[in-house]
């Protein structure tokens, strides 16, 4: 597609319930990231694929939170046993190289709302 | 730890005006600098860049200033106009993070005054 699309746009979750946050990044984007955005914050670093392998998980929160590849293309975060405090936009981008200086396209984010 | 901060969280400006957007950040091993705008509801979108080799990067209506000596960046966009409107971040990231994770400031908020 033209852009990163990420679905639901928006989820509502009650706390305890497990979620699935999908990401299809530009066709052909080597380089595929998730960041999570608290309300009034930047967005912070979670994960990165490169194709299908998991590089960097390094900014994963807990055991709750698993992000996968399997094709090298569409990405999905899972967050297993959701708090309050996952509470957040999830923003993923996608670049088209890797190991050097290239453009992130993000996405428009799932806002993820625990009740 | 390493950070991304911006010295003001808000920013308000008659429009026609030129803006200024600062961003200290604490990593002197930084050698990639980025400036996003967020407009609500949106994900960050690319501004402008700059390689730590360089100290002044121009594109259309915005400037990104770089000063190694005391790590501080700068966004200017000249003759502000409604549409910048928006939540503006610095990011960073250097080579030993294989330029890939970014590292995001808290952000400022801009508004345009008619």
């Amino acid at each position: 597609g033209a852009g990163v699309s990420q679905s639901p746009r928006y989820k509502v979750a009650k706390r305890g319930q497990d979620v699935a946050l999908r990401c299809d990044p530009i066709s052909g984007h080597v380089s595929l990231f998730w960041y999570q955005q608290a309300l009034g914050q930047g967005p912070e670093f979670l994960t990165y694929f490169q194709n299908e392998a998991q590089l960097d998980k390094s900014g994963l929160p807990s055991d709750r939170f698993f992000a996968e590849r399997p094709e090298g293309s569409v990405s999905t975060l899972k967050i297993q046993r959701t708090q309050q405090e996952d509470s957040a936009v999830y923003l993923c981008a996608s670049s088209l190289g890797s190991g050097g200086y290239y453009g992130y396209t993000f996405g428009s984010g799932t806002r993820l709302t625990v009740v | 730890g390493e950070s991304v901060g911006l010295h003001l969280p808000t920013l308000s400006v008659q429009e026609g005006d030129n803006s200024i957007i600062n961003c200290a950040y604490s990593n002197s091993a930084s050698d990639y600098f980025i400036w996003y705008k967020q407009e609500s509801g949106k994900g960050p979108q690319f501004i402008i860049d700059i390689r730590s080799n360089m100290d002044k990067r121009q594109g259309q209506r915005v400037t990104v200033l770089l000063n190694k000596t005391v790590k501080h960046l700068s966004l200017q966009i000249a003759a502000t106009q409604p549409g910048d409107s928006a939540v503006y971040f610095c990011a960073e990231t250097h080579k030993a993070q294989g330029a890939q994770k970014l590292v995001f400031g808290q952000g400022t908020r801009l508004t345009i005054n008619p």
